[in-house]
């Protein structure tokens, strides 16, 4: 089955804890992303990558890594959380289609800091 | 900072009612996508429009975009309860950059 995973899918932490948040895509997709969901503020983007090894800067970008090593993995990476980052987090890959990517997004991780 | 603003944030409606919900920008895109997202799960796409007046038809759902490619709008005929949800737009830039922007989102809630 097509699908983006994420894992896990609900985590608690203290501030400060580095965290890795996985997400993998079995679809063959080039472009990946990662977005943060807030009530009020919708969906923000907080990295993006257009193939392996190519990764850059969304709107919200503070206080997260990437990384794009393999095609069908991209790990959001916290090294030092904090409450401010608390929320859910969801993972996007997608296929070029006449110059836009068509996503398709995971379950959504739900992240508290402490 | 390129927004775009979706109106109206809530919206509740009796089954066969019809709506339109708006998605604005300042700002040029290269094309605008339409996402669903019901509780507890990612949002899921709708549709893309790419050309500027560009029409989509998807059964009871119309999407448009503007002449300019700052706005677009979906329109649904005769809701039913299992449109509810929340309705996303999302522009995506190539100018220098591959972001998506999305709008705040429309919470549809259709009544039987």
């Amino acid at each position: 089955e097509a699908q983006v995973t994420q894992n896990p899918r609900y985590l608690i932490t203290v501030t400060g804890k580095k965290l890795t948040v996985t997400c993998s895509q079995n679809m063959n997709h080039e472009y990946m992303s990662w977005y943060r969901q807030d009530p009020g503020l919708g969906l923000r983007q907080i990295y993006y990558s257009m193939n392996v090894e190519v990764t850059d800067k969304g709107d919200v970008p503070e206080g997260y890594k990437v990384s794009r090593k393999e095609k069908r993995n991209f790990p959001l990476i916290l090294e030092s959380p904090s409450p401010n980052q608390t929320s859910l987090y969801f993972c996007a890959s997608g296929y070029r289609d006449r110059g836009h990517y068509e996503q398709f997004f995971g379950p959504g991780t739900r992240l508290t800091v402490l | 900072t390129q927004l775009l603003e979706q109106s109206p944030q809530f919206l509740s409606i009796q089954e066969g009612e019809n709506l339109t919900v708006y998605c604005n920008s300042s700002s040029v895109f290269s094309s605008l996508q339409w996402y669903r997202q019901e509780p507890g799960e990612g949002p899921v796409l709708l549709v893309t429009v790419v050309t500027g007046g560009e029409v989509k038809k998807l059964k009871r759902l119309t999407f448009q975009f503007g002449d300019a490619r700052k706005d677009s709008s979906l329109h649904i005929t005769a809701a039913q309860p299992g449109d509810t949800g929340l309705y996303l737009c999302a522009g995506f830039t190539t100018s220098g950059t591959y972001k998506y922007i999305f709008g705040t989102g429309t919470r549809l809630k259709v009544l039987a």
